[in-house]
C-alpha cells in the first residue's frame, strides 16, 4: 500500500496563478483534511472531509477551495496564489473521525509563491 | 479559540541527555496525540492519551497526560541520534486536532 500521496512534491507561482494540490489515499478512509505548515508554527487545518462528496472549513479556509469527488481523492485548489501561501501542505486522512483516531500523513507539496 | 501550547520551541541536547516538552491546552481536552516529524518529513503518529492521569512507555519514551486533562508532556530519556526532529502534541477541538507548534530536538555535536 502507497498510504497517502500528494502530487507535485514541489511548485512555484507568481503571484495570481491558480493550481490544485491532489491527494491520493488507499486506506479506504473517510476522512481526509488539508494542513499547512509554516516555519515555528504547528499545523493549520484548511479544510476537511468526512466523506464523499463533503467538505467543510477548517482554521484556516480563506483563499482556498477543496472537492472530494472521489473517496480516495481530496483535491486542494488556490484560485488566485498569493505571497502569504508559501507553505509546505500536507494532506492526511484517518480510518474515522479524528482526534479519535491517528492520522495518516502524505510527504507534502512545498509551494512557493513569488 | 482554543489553544494548544508547546514549549520549548528548541531544545538542544547532548546525545544521551534528556528530553522533555510540555503542552498545554486553555481547555479541557478530550485526549491528546503526539507525533513526530523528521526533518524534511511529514508528522508520524506516535501515541493517543485519553484517560486523566495516563502514563504510556514506549521504549524510551514517556507520555502523561495531566489529571486535569489540560496538559501533557513527553519525555525521552537518553537521547539518541535517531530521535532528531520535530515533536507535536495534538488536542482535539470541535472533531478537530488543534496542534501545538512543536518542539524541535536538537543533538549537539
Amino acid at each position: 500500500n502507497a498510504g497517502v500521496t500528494q502530487t507535485p512534491k514541489f511548485r512555484v507561482l507568481k503571484t495570481g496563478q491558480s493550481m490544485t494540490l491532489l491527494c491520493a489515499q488507499d486506506m479506504n478512509h473517510e476522512y481526509m483534511y488539508w494542513y499547512r505548515q509554516d516555519p515555528g508554527m504547528g499545523l493549520r487545518l484548511i479544510h476537511y472531509s468526512v466523506g464523499e462528496g463533503t467538505t467543510a472549513k477548517g482554521e484556516v479556509p480563506d483563499g482556498y477551495n477543496v472537492s472530494r469527488l472521489k473517496k480516495q481523492n481530496f483535491l486542494l485548489g488556490l484560485e488566485s496564489a498569493a505571497p502569504s501561501q508559501t507553505s509546505v501542505y500536507f494532506c492526511a486522512s484517518s480510518y474515522a473521525l479524528s482526534p479519535h483516531y491517528e492520522q495518516y500523513f502524505g510527504p507534502g507539496t512545498r509551494l512557493t509563491v513569488t | 479559540g482554543q489553544q494548544v501550547m508547546q514549549i520549548p520551541q528548541y531544545q538542544h541536547v547532548q546525545e544521551g541527555e534528556d528530553f522533555t516538552t510540555y503542552c498545554n491546552s486553555s481547555t479541557t481536552l478530550s485526549n491528546i496525540q503526539w507525533y513526530k516529524q523528521r526533518p524534511g518529513g511529514h508528522p508520524v503518529f506516535l501515541i493517543q492519551l485519553v484517560k486523566s492521569g495516563e502514563v504510556k512507555k514506549q521504549k524510551r519514551l514517556t507520555f502523561q497526560f495531566g489529571e486535569a486533562k489540560k496538559n501533557s508532556s513527553l519525555h525521552i530519556t537518553a537521547t539518541q541520534t535517531t530521535d532528531v526532529g520535530t515533536y507535536f502534541c495534538a488536542g482535539d477541538s470541535n472533531y478537530q486536532l488543534i496542534w501545538g507548534a512543536g518542539t524541535k530536538l536538537i543533538i549537539k555535536p
